[in-house]
């Protein structure tokens, strides 16, 4: 099974400025999807990281408050761009390994003031 | 689109004891992958036991079973001789076969409790 590093694991951060979180994949993995969840909630996807092109992005979520990138096969990263408080909530990263399993990132936890 | 339903927020089972957690699903797929995620306090999401569609046989992974009834759209968890560490939000998952629609969608959770 993949492991998939994230960080930070939780910030502290004001209004209006962005945040970068970061994913790393022991190996190498299709497909990495961001998601974010709220308190006590379910996963809800923001959008599908694509090797060397443009993310894909769900309704609701658009590339300039959340830009991704996605320079090779085992990394990826989600910026939280001009956060406002709505931001405040988990972010979590996960990877496609084999077998359609979905791998993921411990999370981090994001609280704007 | 597919839709996922958990219709128990919350759940309590006695340690040692047999517990199920309930999914249903909604989809016009005949190929598809479901799966049932555990996550606890840490926010780790882990994989529990994961489903092929096209297969008839409910999956096993030690002490967690699934009862697969694909024409109910159903996809409950069994959890046997609950332990402890089983207390965790557990979320039922659905992905679709296809290349063109990779992302997971998943069920709101069930919160389960393990009383000692």
């Amino acid at each position: 099974s993949a492991v998939i590093s994230q960080k930070p694991s939780r910030d502290i951060c004001q209004r209006g400025t962005s945040l970068t979180i970061q994913c790393q994949v022991d190996s190498q993995v299709t497909m990495m999807f961001w998601y974010r969840q709220q308190p006590g909630q379910s996963l809800t996807l923001i959008a599908t990281a694509n090797q060397g092109s443009e993310a894909t992005y769900e309704s609701g979520f658009v590339i300039d408050k959340f830009p991704i990138s996605r320079p090779n096969l085992t990394f990826s990263t989600l910026t939280v761009s001009n956060m406002s408080p709505e931001d405040s909530s988990i972010y979590l990263c996960s990877g496609q390994g084999y077998n359609e399993k979905l791998f993921f990132g411990s999370g981090t936890q994001l609280s704007v003031l | 689109a597919q839709t996922v339903t958990q219709s128990q927020p919350e759940m309590s089972v006695q340690e040692a004891e047999t517990v199920t957690l309930s999914c249903t699903y909604d989809t016009s797929e005949s190929d598809y992958y479901l799966f049932w995620y555990k996550q606890p306090p840490s926010r780790q999401m882990i994989l529990v036991i994961r489903q092929e569609a096209y297969k008839q046989q409910n999956a096993t992974e030690n002490r967690f079973s699934v009862n697969f009834q694909k024409a109910a759209k159903s996809f409950s968890l069994k959890i046997s001789d609950s332990q402890l560490g089983d207390a965790a939000m557990y979320f039922c998952a659905y992905r679709s076969y296809s290349d063109n629609n990779n992302d997971m969608r998943f069920g709101a959770g069930t919160r389960l409790t393990v009383k000692p």
